[in-house]
């Protein structure tokens, strides 16, 4: 069966620290990978998604910047965290069939 | 493309049905999604239906799709405290990624 992994699971970084979030999905290949950020009490934001190894689609212009080293390996980063970066970071994956999405158990990032 | 509009609150006691509802906006949906998030977790996908079914039960959740309305809901028989979450709704419509409601709290009172 196929499972999805995260780390870490809560982190606290300084204004303007770099981040690194990531997101293994086993059991598939070549799935759909996606980041999503969630602020406090409030609805999903899609951040990136990608289709394939090297392939990221941002959809929301911003600080952070996602890579897809290896098939089943989606990474989260920024070079310099700002305080609006704080929120529960989740990473998501799918493949064939309907678009269902599948997620991790999510990252807490507080920004200080 | 796909907008996706639910109630941010919901409250029931406990024992009583709790309905959810969500609307959409792109009628090429194919499927639509409801997901349940607890407190600290990610998201876990609870049932979907296809564009093609009116309803969709599975033990205690009933899925109720009116496509002329572009309206679906998610009806929990006999709510439970362990219920008590947010729970999203989600459209797709094909080769784009889901798009999530902003997602509705429900509270079951004890």
């Amino acid at each position: 069966s196929q499972t999805i992994h995260q780390w870490p699971a809560t982190l606290v970084q300084p204004v303007g620290s770099p981040l690194s979030l990531e997101c293994t999905v086993e059991g598939t290949s070549n799935p759909n990978l996606y980041w999503y950020r969630q602020a406090a009490g409030r609805g999903l934001q899609l951040l990136f998604y990608s289709v394939g190894i090297g392939q990221i689609s941002s959809e929301v212009p911003q600080n952070l910047s996602a890579s897809r080293p290896q098939d089943r390996q989606f990474i989260l980063s920024s070079k310099k965290l700002l305080l609006s970066d704080s929120g529960f970071y989740l990473c998501a994956w799918s493949g064939g069939g309907p678009d269902t999405q599948y997620f991790g158990p999510g990252t807490r990032l507080t920004v200080l | 493309g796909e907008d996706v509009e639910q109630s941010l609150f919901l409250s029931v006691r406990e024992g009583d049905s709790s309905v959810i509802n969500c609307t959409y906006t792109d009628s090429s949906s194919t499927y639509l999604y409801w997901y349940k998030q607890e407190p600290g977790a990610g998201l876990q996908l609870l049932t979907y239906i296809f564009s093609n079914m009116d309803m969709k039960q599975d033990q205690r959740l009933t899925v109720l799709l009116n496509k002329k309305d572009k309206h679906l809901s998610l009806r929990i028989a006999d709510t439970q405290t362990g219920d008590s979450a947010i729970y999203f709704c989600a459209g797709s419509s094909g080769n784009t990624p889901l798009v999530f409601g902003k997602g509705t709290r429900l509270s079951v009172i004890a």
